[in-house]
């Protein structure tokens, strides 16, 4: 069965950082895309970035820059590692292959 | 790509039927001949959810109830008999253009 099991996420301050991690089983990731996706409190979903079978990476524009997504093959697990957070980047951080999405992980980004 | 969904609220009476529509401002046809259009349910307060994809492939475990269809830029959800564990909001998302992007959901309701 697929699973992907999230954790990382918190509260930091501005300008802080996290590493988000998605532990995958049922599937291998360097097998297919992974991707993250946000929702901020009481909004829509919002495509952040995803990771391709060849190790290929794609941002979306708004964190371009301050987020980068890696996986570690060894651990079948996919990383996004968030820097220089703004308030607006507040939300739930969900992992997702496509047929499968993670459990989400709160990212709270206050002073 | 914008991905414009319509209705954004749909009050149901349960058996009766539901449609939704999601118009992309590009085509989502890739030059494999697949189209990458995928609807998704969220639930309150759980993970998105995949009910169809490729436009009209239900995934598994998905109620027959549910239908997808459309071509090009235009697609569209079929519930045939709304039942009450169908509430939610519902998205369309495609993934063949970077970033990849969500209509901003519909919210269906029972009356």
């Amino acid at each position: 069965e697929v699973q992907l099991v999230q954790s990382g996420g918190g509260l930091t301050q501005p300008g802080g950082s996290l590493r988000l991690s998605c532990a995958a089983s049922g599937f291998i990731v360097s097998s297919t895309y992974v991707s993250w996706v946000r929702q901020a409190p009481g909004k829509g979903l919002e495509w952040v970035s995803a990771i391709d079978s060849g190790g290929t990476t794609y941002y979306a524009d708004s964190v371009k820059g301050r987020f980068t997504i890696s996986r570690d093959n060894s651990k079948n697990t996919v990383y996004l590692q968030i820097n220089s957070l703004r308030v607006d980047d507040t939300a739930v951080y969900y992992c997702l292959r496509l047929t499968r999405w993670g459990q989400g992980i709160l990212v709270t980004v206050s002073s | 790509t914008v991905m414009t969904q319509t209705p954004l609220s749909l009050s149901v009476t349960p058996g009766q039927p539901a449609s939704i529509s999601c118009k992309s401002s590009q085509s989502l046809m890739h030059s494999n001949g697949k189209t990458y259009l995928y609807w998704y349910l969220q639930k309150t307060g759980q993970s998105p959810q995949l009910l169809i994809y490729e436009v009209s492939s239900r995934f598994s475990g998905v109620p027959d109830r549910f239908s997808g269809g459309g071509s090009g830029t235009d697609f569209t959800l079929k519930i045939s008999r709304v039942e009450a564990e169908d509430v939610g909001v519902y998205y369309c998302m495609q993934t063949i253009h970077v970033p990849w992007t969500f209509g901003q959901g519909t919210r269906v309701e029972i009356k």
